[in-house]
């Protein structure tokens, strides 16, 4: 297995453009869990799935975030429009059952 | 107070160092993971653990449920072990509660 897929590894985009980050998880696992990393706050779930629906959004931080998992090996994460607060690194991980967290290598969003 | 806590934030040490990583932490959990993040940014996994002791090659990690406290030890470090390690904890829902991180550099 290849492992938790996310693309692109690196997006630069202007102020106010729409951004879409993805996310392939590991063929099997029924979790998958977003997160954003920053030097001042570190790791933060944002929104997780079980079998593809939404479980709990709360660290999702406004609603210029939305993610989508239309089926079990793909999801998105869109930004709309982007600021540049939403610089960060933002994984994608999934798991089968509760244990077993496996991680994307990310993508470095900046906002300029 | 933080749900986690880390300790050591930063610790450099000499190649061949024994060297140990603890996490504290406040609630009830299901399990206790650590993380391993290269410069290059990459997670990796490198233990889950619900009770007792984990060893993998030079990594041992270990957990106290009654004192909620678990370290991560690396024995004969080495400039690749230099890296930030993350103590996660499992709650209720799945969810991972993440430290604030120990970041690693071990000196050739």
């Amino acid at each position: 297995d290849a492992g938790v897929i996310q693309s692109p590894r690196h997006e630069v985009t202007e102020m106010g453009q729409e951004v879409t980050l993805r996310c392939k998880p590991i063929s099997g696992h029924d979790y998958l869990f977003w997160y954003r990393q920053t030097m001042m706050r570190g790791l933060e779930l944002l929104i997780y799935f079980n079998n593809n629906v939404p479980i709990d959004d709360s660290g999702m931080p406004e609603d210029r975030f939305s993610a989508k998992m239309p089926n079990a090996s793909f999801s998105t994460l869109k930004i709309q429009p982007s600021e540049p607060r939403d610089s960060a690194v933002y994984f994608c991980a999934s798991s089968l059952n509760r244990y077993g967290y496996t991680f994307g290598s990310g993508t470095r969003l900046t906002v300029v | 107070k933080n749900e986690v806590e880390q300790s050591p934030q930063n610790l450099t040490a000499q190649e061949g160092e024994f060297i140990t990583i603890n996490c504290s932490y406040s609630v009830g959990i299901s399990a206790l993971h650590w993380l391993q993040q290269h410069p290059g940014g990459g997670i990796v996994s490198l233990f889950m653990l619900s009770s007792g002791k984990k060893k993998h090659g030079r990594l041992i990690a270990t957990i106290n449920i009654q004192e909620k406290h678990s370290s991560l030890h690396i024995t004969a470090s080495h400039p690749r072990d230099s890296a930030v390690y993350i103590c996660a904890l499992n709650n209720a829902g799945n969810m991972l509660t993440f430290g604030g991180g120990t970041r690693l550099m071990v000196k050739p």
